[in-house]
């Protein structure tokens, strides 16, 4: 069974400052997504990884396979960065996403 | 921009009444799911559908569940009698070939009472 950890599972942090949220998994993968989810419930893609590193405007998302870690950054965070953080995995031969917990950012101006 | 879209956005059931989810994915996409969000808990994938027919369901995908692709545009999850427990918000989403990015819709939050 493939188990989705992020963190940390809340997470304040002041305006400008440099973010980073974890996310471990413990089978094979075929490719890793990074989503967003704001209060109204909707849920947004940020990155989707298979290897290396993607950056998106402040955002970054590195992968390491072999340690089987993803991470996600935010670079100068802003109070409109807060929602929640969500790290999801599709096990390598499925078509199914499973999904950690999320991480719950708020950033205070 | 193309993006997946769901109806109703939110729905009010009595229990023991079927209820229709629908979805629109993104036109050239080939792959669909439905996932659920309990309040407070994490996002649980359903089902993922493929070629008019379902390719992979999870243990809450029972009996009372079904998928159904009516058109060339409409994807559908009916729950037949609902309980308390579906209470949660269903998302729908689609992918172009099932690996690649999948999109969610914005969601359709169910209450059954």
């Amino acid at each position: 069974k493939n188990e989705v950890e992020q963190s940390p599972q809340n997470l304040t942090a002041q305006e400008g400052e440099f973010i980073t949220i974890n996310c471990s998994y413990s089978v094979g993968i075929s490719a890793l997504h990074w989503l967003q989810q704001h209060p109204g419930g909707g849920i947004v893609s940020l990155f989707m990884l298979s290897s290396g590193k993607k950056k998106h405007g402040r955002l970054i998302a590195t992968i390491n396979i072999q340690e089987k870690h993803s991470s996600l950054h935010i670079t100068a965070s802003h109070p409109r960065d807060s929602a929640v953080y969500i790290c999801a995995v599709l096990q390598a031969g499925s078509y199914q996403l499973t999904f950690g917990k999320g991480t719950k950012l708020s950033v205070i101006p | 921009e193309p993006e997946v879209t769901q109806t109703p956005s939110h729905q009010v059931t009595q229990m023991g009444q079927e209820v229709i989810l629908r979805c629109v994915p993104i036109s050239n996409h080939l792959y669909f799911y439905w996932y659920r969000q309990i309040l407070g808990q994490k996002v649980e994938f359903l089902v993922s559908f493929y070629n008019n027919e379902i390719s992979e369901k999870s243990e809450i995908f029972d009996d009372q569940f079904s998928v159904e692709r009516p058109d060339g545009s409409n994807f559908t999850l009916k729950i037949r009698s609902t309980k308390l427990e579906d209470s949660a918000m269903y998302f729908c989403a689609s992918s172009r070939d099932g690996v690649t990015e999948a999109f969610f819709g914005q969601g359709t939050r169910l209450t059954v009472v």
